[in-house]
């Protein structure tokens, strides 16, 4: 089955700076590749995915990059804002083999002021 | 989108007992699943939740420990049976609402502790 794997675990940034955090993963048949933020207490927000025909997708200060030939997929945060620190997870499907999601391990980021 | 409540919020509950938890969204929604997050870890899909007919579970569930019901295409329960301490999680319902387009939506979770 697919294994998603996430870094880094924990990441501290100043307000303003950017905040990069990285997935791989192993099924080359995975097409779809969402992320979430999950703030505490609260369940995972859908912020941005992408799907395997494109390369990059940007909404305001949230990017997130494909490349398909390695495997991996990246989320960009810029301008980052105290609001930002969350956990955030990445996660991958192949929508051939049904709706689950297979989820990274998340990451902590933390932005300080 | 969707707008989707869980009930209870969360709860503490006795070992030996069980809880059934309710999730609710407001529109008719394709696919709704069941997902447990243990204190500090990752999403496991549960189970998907199948109207009208026995859900299908993932690897390692079974269901005689979390039997879920989907009576119609907007509400969904899981229960959580003969509990004990190791059970303790947040319990998330998601929904896929339109099929060709994936976008999985969470409810806010349930937290159980079991003492």
């Amino acid at each position: 089955g697919e294994n998603v794997e996430q870094h880094p675990s924990t990441l501290s940034v100043q307000e303003g700076d950017s905040a990069v955090i990285k997935c791989t993963y192993s099924d080359s048949a995975s097409n779809y590749f969402p992320w979430y933020k999950q703030e505490l207490g609260k369940g995972p927000q859908l912020i941005i995915d992408i799907r395997s025909n494109v390369g990059e997708k940007k909404d305001q200060r949230i990017a997130v990059t494909l490349n398909k030939t390695a495997k991996h997929f990246s989320l960009h945060i810029t301008e980052t804002q105290p609001e930002d620190s969350a956990v955030y997870f990445c996660a991958a499907k192949n929508s051939n083999s049904g709706y689950a999601l297979n989820f990274g391990k998340g990451t902590s980021l933390l932005v300080t002021p | 989108s969707a707008v989707i409540s869980q009930k209870p919020s969360r709860d503490i509950c006795q070992r030996g007992t069980s809880l059934t938890i309710q999730c609710q969204v407001d529109s008719q929604v394709t696919m709704m699943f069941w997902y447990r997050q243990q204190p500090g870890q990752s999403l496991t899909l549960i189970a998907t939740a199948n109207q009208g007919s026995e859900a299908t579970y993932e690897s390692g569930f079974v269901i005689d420990k979390f039997p879920i019901s989907r009576p119609n295409l907007t509400f969904s329960t899981l229960t959580v049976s003969n509990m004990s301490p190791e059970d303790s999680s947040i319990y998330l319902c998601s929904v896929v609402v339109r099929a060709k387009y994936n976008e999985q939506f969470f409810g806010p979770g349930t937290r159980l502790t079991v003492l």
